[in-house]
């Protein structure tokens, strides 16, 4: 069973860099087949995709976050990041990591696994 | 980048009831859809992709139907545990991915 886990700072000051990273079990990152994502959720709002990760380190981000956002991957650890820089109170929210099946000449099969999801509230 | 619209923004109906709930995108999208099943505090879960298949373990009360820019999400008898907020999603062409504004369904 595929577990994903996300882990970084529930406070972060404005202007500062939100990190989280996301650790996956039960899977590698590796296998091929996937893409990696991350989505987040102001709280009581809707979900809004930022970006995401292949594990050979191809990545495409949102365009309305590409200048302030990094994805990285690490297969030897199993996890990927999430880098968001000058952050402001809009920043606030629900951050998950996501996994979706996606193979070559097919359409994506939608986010399968989901971390339970970490609140980062950026405030000084 | 591809707008979806959801509706009714909520609605409640009772246990047993036949549900249906509405996703519209702003251009063609073929079958590039998906749906999902939000409770509160938790993440959401994969209810159908590709507008009709359904994602393994997921109760077969849950159907969806549609493409281009018309789809579906239909809960044929309604359960207590179908109360949450459900989102439809578009993966069409490249990114980036968009998610509808939710359809909250409450048990009356």
């Amino acid at each position: 069973q595929v577990q994903l886990q996300e882990s970084g700072p529930g406070l972060v000051k404005p202007s500062q860099t939100l990190s989280l990273t996301c650790t996956v079990s039960g899977g590698s990152i590796s296998s091929g087949g996937y893409y990696w994502s991350w989505i987040r959720q102001h709280p009581g709002k809707g979900l809004e995709w930022i970006g995401y990760i292949y594990y050979s380190g191809s990545t495409y981000y949102n365009p309305s976050l590409k200048s302030r956002v990094t994805i990285s991957v690490d297969t030897s650890k199993n996890q990927l990041s999430l880098k968001l820089s000058s952050v402001t109170a809009a920043d606030t929210a629900v951050y998950y990591c996501a996994r979706e099946g996606w193979l070559g000449g097919r359409p994506p099969t939608g986010f399968d696994y989901w971390g339970q999801g970490t609140l980062v509230t950026v405030s000084s | 980048d591809i707008q979806m619209t959801q509706s009714p923004s909520s609605l409640s109906a009772s246990v047993g009831y036949r549900v249906t709930l509405t996703c519209r995108t702003s251009h063609n999208i073929s079958n590039y859809l998906n749906w999902y099943q939000q409770k509160p505090g938790k993440a959401p879960n994969l209810l159908i992709y590709t507008a009709s298949s359904l994602q393994s373990g997921v109760p077969s009360r849950f159907s969806g139907s549609g493409s281009g820019t018309d789809f579906t999400l239909t809960i044929s008898s309604l359960q207590p545990e179908d109360s949450a907020t459900y989102y439809c999603q578009q993966t069409y062409s490249t990114p980036p991915w968009t998610f509808g504004q939710g359809t909250k369904v409450e048990i009356k």
